[in-house]
């Protein structure tokens, strides 16, 4: 079974654009949540999205925002790019909303210059 | 203070060594605790699920979790050199606002050399 994917793989932004990334879950998973992971760091926690709600924020600013299609795939985006938003983002898929057990996707690796 | 706190190593032994990793925290909600296991520039990978208090075993991985210390451990046993990653400790608690949110160390650097 395909785990989850994310594209793009790599991207290099400019400060102050925008940006947005993608992710599918695994087949039959219809929770997805988004993680920051700054170099050298433990991933923190962005939002988590359940059929198709947001039911989890974590402490990121406004500037970041998500949603989740009726096929469970997901798209974060995060605006007015700062240098500190430069990180791996992961995607996790889990079967609920308060499933622990979550799998993560490859991460996309944003770099804002 | 960070929630989740891990020593970030680095940690290196020899092939064949058994490996200690650890983590204290100080939410005492967190009741589901994870081990992960990334290798450098992919997503993390999950080893290990416990819930509450108490040891699980799977291969040569154990997780142990004392909750009274709010302490967590992975043991890792016979070593190999496919093992060196960074190990990652993750923790939630049982719902109510935190629906989805993993809490996680710091991440411990492993290598094992032959």
């Amino acid at each position: 079974d395909a785990g989850v994917t994310q594209s793009p793989t790599h991207l290099i932004k400019t400060r102050g654009q925008q940006v947005t990334l993608r992710c599918s879950p695994i087949s039959g998973h219809k929770s997805v949540s988004w993680y920051q992971q700054v170099l050298g760091q433990g991933p923190q926690f962005i939002f988590q999205y359940y059929e198709k709600e947001e039911r989890g924020r974590g402490n990121f600013p406004d500037r970041f925002s998500a949603r989740q299609f009726p096929n469970y795939s997901s798209e974060l985006n995060v605006n007015a790019l700062l240098l500190g938003d430069s990180a791996l983002y992961l995607c996790a898929s889990s079967f609920s909303s308060q499933t622990y057990e979550q799998y993560f996707g490859p991460g996309t690796r944003l770099t804002v210059t | 203070q960070k929630e989740v706190e891990q020593d970030p190593g680095p940690l290196s032994v020899p092939e064949g060594a058994i490996v200690s990793l650890n983590c204290t925290y100080s939410n005492s909600a967190f009741q589901y605790f994870m081990w992960y296991r990334q290798y450098s520039r992919k997503g993390p990978e999950l080893l290990m699920y416990t819930y509450s208090s108490g040891n699980k075993e799977d291969g040569r991985f154990t997780a142990q979790v004392d909750k009274s210390s709010k302490y967590i451990s992975l043991f890792i046993r016979d070593s190999q050199p496919s093992d060196s990653a960074t190990y990652l400790c993750a923790m939630s608690d049982e719902g109510g606002t935190s629906y989805g949110k993993l809490t996680f160390g710091q991440g411990t650097i492993l290598t094992v050399h032959p």
